[in-house]
């Protein structure tokens, strides 16, 4: 059974541009959460999908945006990048919620 | 506000030597406390977890405690082995499914 899937694993980016980070659940898990991972910091919750839907949100601007597919797979995009969205972007895929296993991440450096 | 404090930030043990990582959490309503070990270059790893209908819970060498009244829960890590070396976040559950995560604690064992 495969374990969370994120892709890519590393992405180099400029200022302005925009980035799509790609996420596939475990095998059973519908629910898939991002979160946000500075260097030497904890994980910061982004938002949540459930049911194809935006379930929750944390404290990051609309430039953020997120996507669910049928199959449970989500995308993380985030428009107009700026330096400080260089971090670890991190996949949890949940059946239901509360148990949260995480991917790989995706290193996102913005130049 | 929401909010988990983590303590220490860093430890250093000797091999067959006890860990112990506290964290304290603000909303009285969280009721389900998550462990992750991280290891350089990957993603969290659930390694325990347990919920706020049960004080302590055990899995071999690791075991978490909870203090309800204190809002305060840690991680004992019993007989340390070098493979141990990691950092450690504890995270409590906001408002459904969102994880408040402490700010790490690094653990190196040495031999």
């Amino acid at each position: 059974d495969a374990g969370v899937t994120q892709s890519p694993t590393h992405l180099i980016k400029t200022r302005g541009q925009q980035v799509t980070l790609r996420c596939s659940p475990k095998s059973g898990h519908d629910t898939v959460s991002w979160y946000q991972q500075a260097l030497g910091q904890g994980p910061q919750f982004i938002f949540q999908y459930y049911e194809e839907e935006e379930r929750q949100r944390g404290n990051f601007p609309d430039r953020f945006s997120g996507h669910q597919f049928p199959n449970y797979s989500s995308e993380l995009n985030v428009n107009a990048l700026l330096l400080g969205d260089s971090a670890l972007y991190l996949c949890a895929s949940s059946p239901g919620g509360e148990t949260q296993y995480f991917g790989p991440g995706t290193r996102l450096l913005v130049l | 506000g929401e909010n988990v404090e983590q303590h220490p930030s860093t430890l250093s043990v000797q091999e067959g030597d006890s860990a112990v990582i506290k964290c304290t959490y603000s909303d009285s309503a969280s009721n389900y406390f998550p462990w992750y070990k991280q290891e350089l270059g990957k993603g969290p790893q659930l390694i325990i977890d347990i919920r706020s209908n049960v004080g302590e819970k055990k899995d071999q060498r690791i075991a978490v405690t909870l203090n309800k009244t204190a809002k305060h829960f840690s991680l004992h890590i019993t007989e340390t082995q070098p493979e141990d070396s990691a950092v450690y976040f504890c995270a409590a559950r906001y408002n459904t499914d969102k994880l408040i995560f402490g700010t790490g604690t690094r653990l190196q064992v040495f031999p």
